[in-house]
């Protein structure tokens, strides 16, 4: 049982291009996130998913989009990279709403240049 | 809309004693829980214990238990027995009772431990 996994673990993007950050769980989850954290920041939700083929946006969703085509996948797609989109990047899942535990991975360090 | 607001950017203990770190929080709802994430350098964020609004006995986790004062809107964690291994940022965080499970975070305590 690897938890929720991320891929990959670093990244450098010059200003313009696009990349997809990956994130698989094998816990059966419904619900699924994308949160991004800035330098001396909390975490801040980009979107979430409570099943496959159903997305919603979060608190800050712009420059990003996302699909959710399988339980187990939750793919972060960004286009045309800005500066303002170096962060590093969680994914998340949980089981259900009143468990209220999220699990994370690992993280993704984004850098645009 | 919700907030979290964690007034120490950061705390130092010495090992074997006791911490708390603060945590304030603004809402409108009655039904939300509240939750302490610890995020050592891995930068792996771990949850470290839970709270129910509804609930009034203040959650415990081995070394870890909160105060928890909702009148007060504050939710305060408490590390006994501080061990080398508890350095890290310490994150509170709110979600409400509704059914997305959205986490709003505050911005962090990072806790030094010195032997």
């Amino acid at each position: 049982n690897a938890g929720v996994t991320q891929t990959p673990k670093f990244r450098i993007l010059k200003i313009g291009q696009s990349m997809t950050l990956q994130c698989t769980q094998d816990m059966n989850h419904n619900y699924m996130y994308w949160y991004r954290q800035d330098p001396g920041m909390g975490l801040k939700l980009i979107y979430y998913s409570v099943g496959a083929g159903i997305t919603d946006k979060g608190e800050v969703p712009n420059g990003y989009n996302v699909s959710r085509s399988t339980t187990e996948d939750f793919p972060l797609r960004l286009e045309l990279a800005a500066p303002s989109q170096t962060s590093v990047y969680f994914c998340a899942s949980s089981y259900s709403p009143e468990v209220g535990t999220q699990y994370f991975g690992p993280g993704t360090r984004l850098l645009v240049l | 809309a919700q907030t979290v607001t964690q007034s120490q950017p950061e705390m130092s203990v010495q090992e074997a004693e006791t911490v708390t770190l603060s945590c304030t929080y603004d809402t409108s709802e009655s039904d939300y829980y509240l939750f302490w994430y610890k995020q050592p350098p891995s930068r792996q964020m771990i949850l470290v214990i839970r709270q129910e609004a509804y609930k009034q006995q203040n959650a415990t986790e081995n070394r870890f238990s909160v105060n928890f004062q909702k009148a007060a809107k504050s939710f305060s964690l408490k590390i006994s027995d501080s061990q080398l291994g508890d350095a890290a940022m310490y994150f509170c965080a709110y979600r409400s009772g509704g059914a997305t499970n959205k986490l709003i975070f505050g911005t962090g305590t990072l806790l030094a431990v010195q032997p």
